[in-house]
């Protein structure tokens, strides 16, 4: 049973560009979160998607967009880029019911740097 | 405003000997608190969930953590390291039922031989 996978693995971009990132939940899961990691600090909530529609969203520009497909997988768009973007992003999936008390699993992320 | 501090940034222990690493939360309600590992190259993995019951919680690769409410902490423990479990560990907070988590800044863990 694949875990979470993401894609691209790394990816750089210049300042003002558009990036789209991947993920693609556990098997079984249909809710998918993603954070992102800035070096040397902890991950921080983007958003979450549950049933192709965003249900919470964290404190996050508008640049930062998102999509679930019927499948569940799930891609983060950022627009106009900036350097402050560079960071590891990082896709969660969990179960149908998507509550705290079900375990999120991590996929390995994807290091965007912007130069 | 919730919040979740790690107040060390790094550690460095020697294989064999225990480990602590201590997280403090700030939450209005009764907090569902977690412990994750990240491996460089790897995406975090979770250790343990404390949501009520059992203040001593056990986790995988023989962690476990104890709540006190009274102090607001969620310390996560190991008696003996072993080289594999150098690492960075986040302790996180579930900020709503529907799993918005909250992470500290992390504390990087060094195992010495």
């Amino acid at each position: 049973d694949a875990g979470v996978t993401q894609s691209p693995t790394h990816l750089i971009k210049t300042r003002g560009q558009q990036v789209t990132l991947r993920c693609s939940p556990k098997s079984g899961h249909d809710t998918v979160s993603w954070y992102q990691q800035a070096l040397g600090q902890g991950p921080q909530f983007i958003f979450q998607y549950y049933e192709e529609e965003e249900r919470q969203r964290g404190n996050f520009p508008d640049r930062f967009s998102g999509h679930q497909f019927p499948n569940y997988s799930s891609e983060l768009n950022v627009n106009a880029l900036l350097l402050g973007d560079s960071a590891l992003y990082l896709c969660a999936s969990s179960l149908p019911s998507g509550s705290v008390a079900d375990t999120q699993y991590f996929g390995p992320g994807t290091r965007l740097t912007v130069l | 405003a919730q919040s979740v501090t790690q107040p060390d940034i790094h550690i460095t222990v020697s294989e064999g000997a225990s480990l602590e690493l201590r997280c403090n939360y700030s939450y209005g309600a009764t907090p569902y608190l977690f412990w994750y590992v990240q491996s460089p190259g790897q995406g975090l993995q979770l250790l343990l969930k404390y949501f009520s019951g059992d203040t001593l919680v056990q986790g995988i690769k023989g962690f476990e953590a104890e709540f006190k409410r009274s102090q607001s902490s969620f310390n996560l423990r190991k008696p003996s390291v072993h080289w594999s479990d150098a690492a960075e560990y986040f302790c996180a907070v579930g900020l709503d039922s529907w799993g918005k988590l909250q992470f500290g800044a992390g504390t990087q863990v060094v195992v010495t031989p």
